[in-house]
This record gives structure tokens, C-alpha cells and sequence, in this order.
């Protein structure tokens, strides 16, 4: 069975900090998404990275994929309060369903 | 355009009742997928439907159960209701089979939130 874990999966930070949140597998993924939600809304997709070593930047976030295409990680510099959510990471099995990570959420304190 | 819409928000239900949900996705996207969100178990797949058919399937039982229209609406129900099937059901539309090759773009609806007492 493939299985997104993530981690950490609570963290609370203060408005101008950094953080860094990991994705990780035992298994191969062809290519990795990144998802924000927000109470009371489906998931955003944010970003999809396909090639192993692929470094995508948005604004303040950093989305790397791992070299074995097992990984990845979102960095987001200089928090504010607006990125407060659920972070998902998302990738397509052998058998082509999508599978979520286990979440991160991540609080943002002005 | 408009975005992906789910009916109703919110339910409540007691066991053994069934349910149906309503998903319309967004103008031109054939496929339409339902995902199941609970604190416990996280986002999992439940079904994608395209162009009427059932193309995927989750591991969930056969008390789960959906349709699509010709017009690419979607429709979930769940007979026999069970306490832990009180979650968040969210479906998601996209142009093409979401997951064949995994870099389109799925588009979430805010689910419907259904409470089982």
C-alpha cells in the first residue's frame, strides 16, 4: 500500500518565521501535488512537480521533489497569517487513484 | 467561471438512514471524483466517474455508491448509514481521468458535511 506521510503534522509559528514541511514515501511517484484548504473549503491545488530534483517557486513557497521521486518538502518563507491551513501532498498510485498525505496544519500568529 | 458546487452544505442523519449528495462540476470537466475527509483517516478516495462511467473505485464498501449524468453531474449516495461515516465528502472536477497521469488539475468543491447520529 502506498502511504503520503507528513510531517509535522501541527505547527503553530509566529508571522515572519520560516517552515519547512515534508512529505514522504517509501513508494516511486511519478509526479507530486501540493494542496492548501481552508475551513469550511475544498483543497487548492498549489503545485505539481514531476521531475525528481524539480525545485518549483510560487512567491514565498519553495515545493522541491526528491531525487528518487519518493519526497518532497514546501518551504515558505516569512509566514503571514493568510497561509493558515491544511497542507496536503498528493500523488497518483500504481493503480491510478490519487492518494493524500496525512496533513499538516499549520497556524499562522500575528 | 463558476467553481465546483456540492448540495447540500450540511446533513444530519441517524443510522441505518441513507443519503445522497450532489456534485456539479465545473462547465466542460467530464470527470468528476468524491473523496471522503474524516480527522482520523484523512482525504481517501472513494470514486471517479467519466463520461457516465465508474473509471476507479477506493477502497470503500458497497454501501457507497455514485452515478454521473450525461451532463457530467455527479451524484454519491450512502445506504445504511453508519456512525463513522459521519465526515466531509468532497468531489473535485477536472477536464480528463484526474488520475491517469496525475498533473492535472482537480478542482474542489467545499463538500458536504454530513453528521450521523
Amino acid at each position: 500500500t502506498q502511504l503520503l506521510e507528513q510531517s509535522p503534522q501541527f505547527l503553530s509559528i509566529q508571522e515572519g518565521e520560516n517552515l519547512t514541511v515534508y512529505c514522504n514515501s517509501s513508494s516511486v511517484f511519478s509526479s507530486l501535488q501540493w494542496y492548501r484548504q481552508e475551513p469550511g473549503e475544498g483543497p487548492v491545488l498549489l503545485v505539481t512537480v514531476v521531475t525528481g530534483g524539480e525545485v518549483k517557486k510560487l512567491k514565498r513557497l519553495t515545493f522541491q521533489f526528491g531525487d528518487a521521486r519518493k519526497d518532497s518538502s514546501l518551504h515558505i518563507t516569512a509566514a503571514q497569517p493568510g497561509d493558515t491551513g491544511l497542507y496536503l501532498c498528493a500523488g497518483v498510485s500504481g493503480t491510478y487513484k490519487y492518494i493524500f498525505g496525512t496533513g499538516t496544519r499549520l497556524k499562522v500568529l500575528a | 467561471k463558476a467553481g465546483v458546487t456540492q448540495t447540500p452544505r450540511y446533513l444530519i442523519k441517524t443510522r441505518g438512514q441513507q443519503v445522497t449528495l450532489s456534485c456539479s462540476p465545473i462547465s466542460g470537466h467530464r470527470s468528476v471524483s468524491w473523496y471522503q475527509q474524516t480527522p482520523g483517516q484523512g482525504l481517501q478516495f472513494l470514486f471517479e466517474y467519466f463520461s457516465e462511467t465508474q473509471r476507479n473505485k477506493g477502497n470503500f464498501p458497497g454501501r457507497f455508491s455514485g452515478r454521473q449524468f450525461s451532463n457530467s453531474r455527479s451524484e454519491m449516495n450512502v445506504s445504511t448509514l453508519e456512525l463513522g461515516d459521519s465526515a466531509l465528502y468532497l468531489c473535485a472536477s477536472s477536464l480528463g481521468l484526474a488520475a491517469l497521469r496525475g498533473t492535472d488539475t482537480q478542482y474542489f468543491g467545499p463538500g458536504t458535511r454530513l453528521t450521523v447520529l
